[in-house]
């Protein structure tokens, strides 16, 4: 049973394609994030959402859009592929109100823009 | 705001050595420290986590100790095997913060 499942695990596209990749968790928690990892591994917070709502929208390019349809789901949707969109894309959940509890995260969407 | 800094690596270190990845803090109050762990072509997994001052996060033999006092979480184990070859990420959430800010990761190479 895969706590935060991810699809697609690899995404091949070419530039100025849109793209997206769903996420889903079955742990009951009712937050939902996106970070992206780059080639250098470094890690970063895109969004999150609690309970559907829009909570942490760091500087991202508004060509991207997550969208949470329910607490259980976030997506995000990429428009206009651009090469330095490149990265693994990780989705994790958690329950906001208890800090003390880790992020779970998924396995990871490989993006790879030519 | 909240930040993590981790030693640079990468760390290569033979079979059965010990291991030290040293991580520090910087952050308002008393956030929940966390070691993560990515093996090659994996996800991140949660290794260990100790939320309050001199708390003892420990798992598969790997140990880190919340020092307030030099805000630190550093990450050790007695003997390392080349089954713990991985990117280490040292994290904390804040007391009022949803999210994870991360270290830049200690990437760990054992060999025979």
């Amino acid at each position: 049973d895969t706590a935060v499942s991810q699809t697609p695990k690899y995404l091949v596209t070419q530039m100025g394609n849109d793209k997206s990749i769903k996420c889903e968790q079955n742990l009951g928690h009712d937050t939902m994030y996106w970070y992206k990892q780059d080639s250098k591994k470094f890690l970063k917070i895109m969004f999150s959402y609690n309970n559907k709502e829009l909570i942490i929208n760091e500087t991202v390019p508004n060509r991207f859009s997550p969208k949470s349809p329910d607490k259980a789901h976030l997506n995000l949707h990429i428009n206009s592929l651009e090469l330095g969109d490149s990265a693994v894309y990780f989705c994790a959940s958690s329950p906001i109100t208890n800090t003390h509890s880790p992020l779970h995260f998924g396995n990871g969407t490989r993006l790879t823009v030519t | 705001g909240n930040s993590v800094t981790q030693m640079e690596g990468p760390v290569t270190l033979s079979e059965e050595a010990f291991l030290t990845i040293n991580c520090t803090y910087t952050a308002t109050g008393y956030p929940s420290l966390f070691w993560y762990v990515q093996y090659p072509g994996e996800g991140l997994q949660l290794l260990l986590k100790a939320t309050k001052a001199d708390d003892k996060g420990s798992n598969k033999g790997f140990e880190a100790t919340y020092r307030k006092e030099t805000t630190s979480f550093h990450l050790e184990k007695g003997s390392v095997q080349v089954s713990d070859s991985a990117v280490y990420f040292c994290a904390l959430r804040g007391r009022t913060a949803s999210k994870l800010t991360f270290g830049t990761g200690t990437r760990l190479q054992v060999t025979l």
